[in-house]
Protein backbone atom coordinates (compact mmCIF):
# COMPACT_ATOMS: atom_id res chain seq x y z
CA UNK A 1 0.00 0.00 0.00
CA UNK A 2 0.92 3.85 -1.29
CA UNK A 3 1.73 5.57 2.36
CA UNK A 4 1.65 9.66 2.08
CA UNK A 5 3.37 11.70 4.51
CA UNK A 6 2.61 15.41 4.68
CA UNK A 7 4.26 18.07 6.81
CA UNK A 8 4.06 19.90 9.03
CA UNK A 9 1.27 18.85 10.33
CA UNK A 10 0.14 22.32 11.76
CA UNK A 11 1.84 25.71 11.31
CA UNK A 12 0.61 29.12 11.88
CA UNK A 13 1.13 31.94 9.30
CA UNK A 14 -0.24 35.77 8.98
CA UNK A 15 -2.22 37.19 6.23
CA UNK A 16 -0.12 37.47 2.97
CA UNK A 17 2.43 35.18 3.88
CA UNK A 18 3.79 33.05 1.60
CA UNK A 19 2.84 29.26 2.77
CA UNK A 20 4.24 26.10 1.48
CA UNK A 21 2.81 22.10 2.51
CA UNK A 22 4.55 18.84 1.43
CA UNK A 23 3.38 15.96 0.90
CA UNK A 24 5.87 12.45 -0.05
CA UNK A 25 4.52 9.41 -0.91
CA UNK A 26 6.29 6.00 -0.58
CA UNK A 27 6.45 4.54 -4.38
CA UNK A 28 6.24 6.79 -7.18
CA UNK A 29 3.07 8.07 -8.33
CA UNK A 30 3.60 10.06 -11.31
CA UNK A 31 1.63 13.01 -11.45
CA UNK A 32 -1.41 11.31 -9.48
CA UNK A 33 -1.68 13.57 -6.25
CA UNK A 34 -4.67 15.92 -5.43
CA UNK A 35 -4.91 18.43 -2.87
CA UNK A 36 -7.67 19.34 -0.64
CA UNK A 37 -8.93 22.15 1.15
CA UNK A 38 -11.19 21.42 4.00
CA UNK A 39 -12.44 24.12 6.59
CA UNK A 40 -14.44 23.31 10.04
CA UNK A 41 -17.83 21.51 9.85
CA UNK A 42 -17.53 21.24 6.02
CA UNK A 43 -16.60 18.87 3.60
CA UNK A 44 -13.63 18.44 1.50
CA UNK A 45 -13.08 20.87 -1.34
CA UNK A 46 -10.80 20.26 -4.39
CA UNK A 47 -8.08 22.61 -5.03
CA UNK A 48 -5.20 21.14 -7.48
CA UNK A 49 -5.40 17.70 -8.86
CA UNK A 50 -2.47 16.04 -11.09
CA UNK A 51 -0.15 17.75 -8.75
CA UNK A 52 -0.34 20.83 -10.62
CA UNK A 53 -3.61 21.60 -12.56
CA UNK A 54 -6.01 23.90 -10.40
CA UNK A 55 -9.41 23.09 -10.06
CA UNK A 56 -12.12 25.63 -11.62
CA UNK A 57 -12.80 28.48 -9.21
CA UNK A 58 -9.66 27.92 -7.36
CA UNK A 59 -7.57 31.32 -7.34
CA UNK A 60 -4.66 31.01 -9.13
CA UNK A 61 -2.66 32.10 -4.91
CA UNK A 62 -2.81 28.42 -4.82
CA UNK A 63 -0.10 26.44 -7.01
CA UNK A 64 0.93 22.52 -6.59
CA UNK A 65 4.55 20.87 -8.00
CA UNK A 66 5.59 17.99 -7.87
CA UNK A 67 5.95 14.54 -9.68
CA UNK A 68 7.33 10.96 -8.68
CA UNK A 69 7.32 10.87 -4.74
CA UNK A 70 7.30 14.41 -3.30
CA UNK A 71 4.67 17.22 -3.94
CA UNK A 72 3.94 20.66 -2.71
CA UNK A 73 1.51 22.97 -2.36
CA UNK A 74 2.24 26.72 -1.87
CA UNK A 75 -0.47 29.74 -1.49
CA UNK A 76 1.30 32.21 -2.46
CA UNK A 77 -0.41 35.31 -0.61
CA UNK A 78 -2.23 34.07 2.33
CA UNK A 79 -5.93 34.98 2.70
CA UNK A 80 -7.72 35.24 5.74
CA UNK A 81 -9.85 32.80 3.70
CA UNK A 82 -7.16 30.37 3.59
CA UNK A 83 -7.00 28.95 7.07
CA UNK A 84 -8.09 25.84 6.82
CA UNK A 85 -6.43 22.02 6.95
CA UNK A 86 -5.05 20.93 3.38
CA UNK A 87 -4.92 17.01 2.81
CA UNK A 88 -3.05 15.44 -0.08
CA UNK A 89 -4.25 12.64 -1.23
CA UNK A 90 -2.44 9.95 -3.86
CA UNK A 91 -5.35 8.52 -7.01
CA UNK A 92 -2.53 6.07 -8.36
CA UNK A 93 -3.49 3.08 -6.71
CA UNK A 94 -6.53 1.28 -8.68
CA UNK A 95 -9.57 2.56 -7.45
CA UNK A 96 -8.43 2.90 -4.49
CA UNK A 97 -6.67 5.83 -2.40
CA UNK A 98 -4.19 6.88 0.27
CA UNK A 99 -5.07 10.61 1.83
CA UNK A 100 -2.03 12.25 3.54
CA UNK A 101 -2.59 13.07 7.66
CA UNK A 102 -3.15 17.06 7.11
CA UNK A 103 -1.91 20.34 7.53
CA UNK A 104 -3.54 22.71 9.77
CA UNK A 105 -2.87 26.08 8.78
CA UNK A 106 -3.43 28.63 11.29
CA UNK A 107 -3.67 32.19 11.74
CA UNK A 108 -0.23 33.76 13.64
CA UNK B 1 -27.18 22.12 -10.05
CA UNK B 2 -24.23 19.20 -9.51
CA UNK B 3 -25.15 17.42 -6.07
CA UNK B 4 -24.63 14.57 -3.69
CA UNK B 5 -26.67 13.91 -0.89
CA UNK B 6 -26.17 11.53 1.87
CA UNK B 7 -28.38 10.10 4.17
CA UNK B 8 -29.07 6.83 6.41
CA UNK B 9 -26.84 7.88 9.18
CA UNK B 10 -27.53 7.65 12.96
CA UNK B 11 -26.50 5.94 16.30
CA UNK B 12 -26.13 2.33 16.25
CA UNK B 13 -25.19 -0.35 18.54
CA UNK B 14 -21.46 -1.99 18.50
CA UNK B 15 -22.28 -5.34 15.86
CA UNK B 16 -24.91 -3.68 14.12
CA UNK B 17 -25.38 -2.36 10.60
CA UNK B 18 -26.28 0.53 8.86
CA UNK B 19 -26.66 1.26 5.21
CA UNK B 20 -25.83 4.49 4.12
CA UNK B 21 -27.06 6.29 0.49
CA UNK B 22 -26.25 8.88 -1.27
CA UNK B 23 -28.24 10.53 -4.57
CA UNK B 24 -26.73 12.52 -6.90
CA UNK B 25 -28.51 14.80 -8.95
CA UNK B 26 -27.13 17.16 -12.23
CA UNK B 27 -24.75 15.48 -14.00
CA UNK B 28 -24.66 11.57 -15.41
CA UNK B 29 -24.37 9.72 -12.60
CA UNK B 30 -23.41 5.93 -14.33
CA UNK B 31 -20.40 7.71 -16.14
CA UNK B 32 -18.71 8.17 -12.69
CA UNK B 33 -16.78 5.30 -10.56
CA UNK B 34 -18.21 6.77 -6.80
CA UNK B 35 -16.05 6.69 -3.21
CA UNK B 36 -17.14 7.27 0.31
CA UNK B 37 -14.58 8.40 2.80
CA UNK B 38 -15.12 8.54 6.33
CA UNK B 39 -13.26 11.24 8.64
CA UNK B 40 -13.47 10.32 12.71
CA UNK B 41 -14.12 13.35 15.45
CA UNK B 42 -11.50 15.14 15.28
CA UNK B 43 -8.80 13.21 13.06
CA UNK B 44 -8.32 13.63 9.22
CA UNK B 45 -9.91 11.82 6.23
CA UNK B 46 -9.49 8.11 5.40
CA UNK B 47 -11.14 6.35 2.07
CA UNK B 48 -13.52 3.61 2.73
CA UNK B 49 -14.28 2.10 -0.60
CA UNK B 50 -14.83 2.50 -4.52
CA UNK B 51 -17.00 1.44 -7.15
CA UNK B 52 -16.59 1.85 -10.84
CA UNK B 53 -19.50 3.43 -12.77
CA UNK B 54 -21.20 -0.15 -14.05
CA UNK B 55 -20.68 -1.63 -10.59
CA UNK B 56 -18.38 -4.34 -11.73
CA UNK B 57 -15.54 -3.43 -9.64
CA UNK B 58 -14.61 -2.43 -6.04
CA UNK B 59 -12.29 -1.83 -3.81
CA UNK B 60 -11.90 -1.40 -0.04
CA UNK B 61 -9.86 -0.32 2.80
CA UNK B 62 -7.90 -3.03 4.87
CA UNK B 63 -9.75 -1.19 7.88
CA UNK B 64 -13.20 -1.99 6.22
CA UNK B 65 -12.99 -5.25 4.36
CA UNK B 66 -15.34 -8.00 5.10
CA UNK B 67 -17.70 -5.86 6.93
CA UNK B 68 -18.49 -2.78 4.72
CA UNK B 69 -20.33 -3.67 0.70
CA UNK B 70 -20.06 -0.33 -1.31
CA UNK B 71 -22.95 -0.84 -4.20
CA UNK B 72 -24.70 1.86 -7.06
CA UNK B 73 -28.19 1.56 -8.68
CA UNK B 74 -27.57 3.50 -12.08
CA UNK B 75 -31.63 3.58 -12.33
CA UNK B 76 -32.03 4.97 -8.99
CA UNK B 77 -28.34 7.54 -9.38
CA UNK B 78 -28.20 6.39 -6.11
CA UNK B 79 -24.83 4.91 -4.72
CA UNK B 80 -24.52 2.94 -1.05
CA UNK B 81 -22.32 1.65 1.85
CA UNK B 82 -23.71 -1.81 3.60
CA UNK B 83 -22.19 -1.24 7.04
CA UNK B 84 -22.33 -4.50 8.85
CA UNK B 85 -20.09 -5.58 12.02
CA UNK B 86 -19.46 -2.14 13.17
CA UNK B 87 -17.25 -1.13 15.59
CA UNK B 88 -16.53 1.83 17.74
CA UNK B 89 -14.01 3.04 15.61
CA UNK B 90 -16.62 3.74 12.72
CA UNK B 91 -18.12 6.06 14.55
CA UNK B 92 -17.26 9.26 11.64
CA UNK B 93 -18.92 11.51 8.90
CA UNK B 94 -19.34 9.46 5.88
CA UNK B 95 -18.95 12.06 3.03
CA UNK B 96 -19.45 10.36 -0.67
CA UNK B 97 -17.90 11.55 -3.48
CA UNK B 98 -17.20 11.51 -7.75
CA UNK B 99 -14.23 9.70 -8.82
CA UNK B 100 -13.60 12.16 -11.76
CA UNK B 101 -11.76 10.32 -14.48
CA UNK B 102 -10.59 13.41 -16.27
CA UNK B 103 -9.37 14.87 -13.60
CA UNK B 104 -6.64 12.13 -12.58
CA UNK B 105 -9.48 10.43 -10.42
CA UNK B 106 -9.31 12.86 -7.93
CA UNK B 107 -12.67 13.59 -6.01
CA UNK B 108 -14.54 16.81 -6.75
CA UNK B 109 -17.61 16.76 -6.25
CA UNK B 110 -18.59 15.51 -2.50
CA UNK B 111 -21.56 15.50 -0.30
CA UNK B 112 -22.59 17.31 2.68
CA UNK B 113 -21.75 14.19 5.07
CA UNK B 114 -23.87 11.90 7.42
CA UNK B 115 -22.81 10.82 10.63
CA UNK B 116 -22.45 7.44 11.66
CA UNK B 117 -21.98 6.95 15.66
CA UNK B 118 -21.16 3.28 17.14
CA UNK B 119 -22.13 3.20 20.69
CA UNK B 120 -24.25 1.23 22.96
Amino acid sequence: DIQMTQSPSSLSASVGDRVTITCRASQSIANYLNWYQQKPGKAPKLLIYAASSLQGGVPSRFSGSGSGTDFTLTISSLQPEDFATYYCQESYSSLGYTFGQGSKLEIK
Amino acid sequence: EVQLLESGGGLVQPGGSLRLSCEASGFTFSDFAMAWVRQAPGKGLEWVSTVSSTGGATSNADSVKGRFTISRDNSKNTLYLQMNSLRAEDTAIYYCATRAYQLYSAMDVWGQGTTVTVSS
